[in-house]
């Protein structure tokens, strides 16, 4: 267990709807990061969060947001969805913004029908 | 453009032998390397590292070797357990600076 609590483990939603991914980053942890995992792809780097700002952007598309509250956690809002963002979305932390090491939550499956 | 590639999709070796997992990256300007092991309906979790001020890193069964000049480091399992049967992810960074880069993984199965 790493210590990243990821919501919900599974979700299945209609195209053109929106849902919300939830983190809970371990404990201490100050920065986050969101990673997809399509089919046959690696691990995308999406955004980084530290300490409740906006840090690093990576491949998010624009009808992506994220964000992280004064609690820590993060949630990523995926809206208009398609059949491609059918994925694995991970959550990851770490101490500092400098992310050396990151430590990943179990992932929310995301299936778009 | 992929800047971290794991060429290798799958590797299957015997138990008690050694895997050998390899990984090309293309931004020289990387400086710190890890593997991630990842089992099914779990998320990676960190298995060892290496900055580039070395060229080895060890870890009890685990060792990393990188070749600054071929852009290439690989990651040794000596002797190799049917519990290593994993998806095994290389990834960079610029030290301190950058987001980590992932590779596609390769997926590993020890027989038994």
């Amino acid at each position: 267990d790493s210590g990243v609590t990821q919501t919900p483990k599974h979700l299945i939603t209609a195209t053109g709807q929106r849902v919300t991914l939830r983190c809970s980053p371990r404990s201490g942890d100050l920065s986050v990061y969101w990673y997809q995992q399509s089919l046959d792809q690696g691990l995308q780097f999406l955004i980084q969060y530290y300490n409740g700002e906006e840090r690093a952007k990576g491949n998010i598309l624009e009808r992506f947001s994220a964000q992280q509250f004064p609690d820590l956690h993060s949630e990523l809002n995926l809206s208009s969805l398609e059949l491609g963002d059918s994925a694995l979305y991970f959550c990851a932390s770490s101490v500092d913004p400098r992310g050396n090491t990151i430590y990943f939550g179990e992932g929310s499956w995301l299936t778009v029908v | 453009d992929q800047q971290v590639k794991q060429n290798s999709p799958s590797l299957s070796v015997q138990e008690g032998r050694i895997s050998i997992l390899n990984c090309d990256y293309t931004n020289s300007m990387f400086d710190y390397f890890l593997w991630y092991k990842k089992y099914p309906a779990e998320g990676p979790t960190f298995l060892i590292s290496i900055s580039s001020i070395k060229d080895k890193n060890e870890d009890g069964r685990f060792t990393v070797f990188l070749n600054k000049s071929a852009k290439h480091l690989s990651l040794h399992i000596v002797p190799s357990q049917p519990g290593d049967s994993a998806v095994y992810f290389c990834a960079a960074s610029v030290l301190g600076n950058t987001p980590l880069v992932f590779g596609k993984g390769t997926r590993l199965s020890v027989i038994a």
